[in-house]
């Protein structure tokens, strides 16, 4: 299985910064097949980028995604407060799927 | 509209078998390309992919549940299934289904991460 690993664990910002999340895979993500979730508390994941830098569907272009092999990242240009949770990697280039273990952005 | 709801007991005892249900709808698991996986969560902790189930019946385990794990689909009534033996008060968590869409040319399929969710539902395991 190819381990996720996020940084930072948290990422204390204000709004109108801009946040930069990084994973890193163990192992080459084939076809870049990396997305990234946002959770807010009670709630279940949302879909934000899928095949490392394609936005999801009603996703805001503050949300940005890039990255290739082992190393991704997750860019949010300028933070809406709505914009403060868990931010969850996730691989589906190999057959066993995994989630990498969040990354929580905080209000500064 | 696609929808996706889980359901199952809310308390299990320990060495008891779990058996939870995906209903699904505004998708078929029979189009090509469209996969449902099984997600957890512990109370507090990241995510965690338990198995998925392909359109063409392929089925895939997290490596340290594998033995534990059954995921089966009846496509005519939409639903998918996971089977979860042995429970232990560590497999205490918030299970959701979600499906991946997907899209294929020819032999190739590009799938597009787990796009739906279901809106949860949370096992406790306890005596």
């Amino acid at each position: 299985e190819i381990v996720l690993t996020q940084s930072p664990g948290t990422l204390s910002l204000s709004p109108g910064e801009r946040a930069t999340l990084s994973c890193r895979a163990s192992q080459s993500v084939t076809s870049n097949s990396l997305a990234w979730y946002q959770q807010k508390p009670g709630q279940a994941p949302r879909l934000l980028i899928y095949g490392t830098s394609n936005r999801a569907t009603g996703i805001p272009d503050r949300f940005s995604g890039s990255g290739s092999g082992t190393e991704f990242t997750l860019t949010i240009s300028r933070l809406e407060p709505e914009d403060f949770a868990v931010y969850s990697c996730h691989q589906y280039g190999n057959s066993l799927f995994t989630f990498g273990p969040g990354t929580r952005v905080d209000i500064k | 509209q696609v929808t996706l709801k889980e359901s199952g007991p809310a308390l299990v005892k320990p060495t008891q078998t779990l058996t939870l249900t995906c209903t699904f709808s505004g998708f078929s698991l029979s189009t090509r390309g469209i996969r449902v996986g099984w997600i957890r969560q512990p109370p507090g902790k990241a995510l965690e992919w338990l198995a998925r189930i392909d359109w063409d019946d392929d089925e895939f385990y997290r490596t340290s549940l594998k033995t534990r794990l059954t995921i089966s689909k009846d496509t005519s009534k939409n639903q998918v299934f996971l089977t979860m033996t042995n429970m232990d008060p560590v497999d205490t968590a918030t299970y959701y289904c979600a499906r991946m869409n997907g899209f294929c040319s020819g032999d190739s399929c590009y799938s597009v991460g787990f796009d739906v969710w279901g809106q949860e539902t949370k096992v406790t395991v306890s005596s």
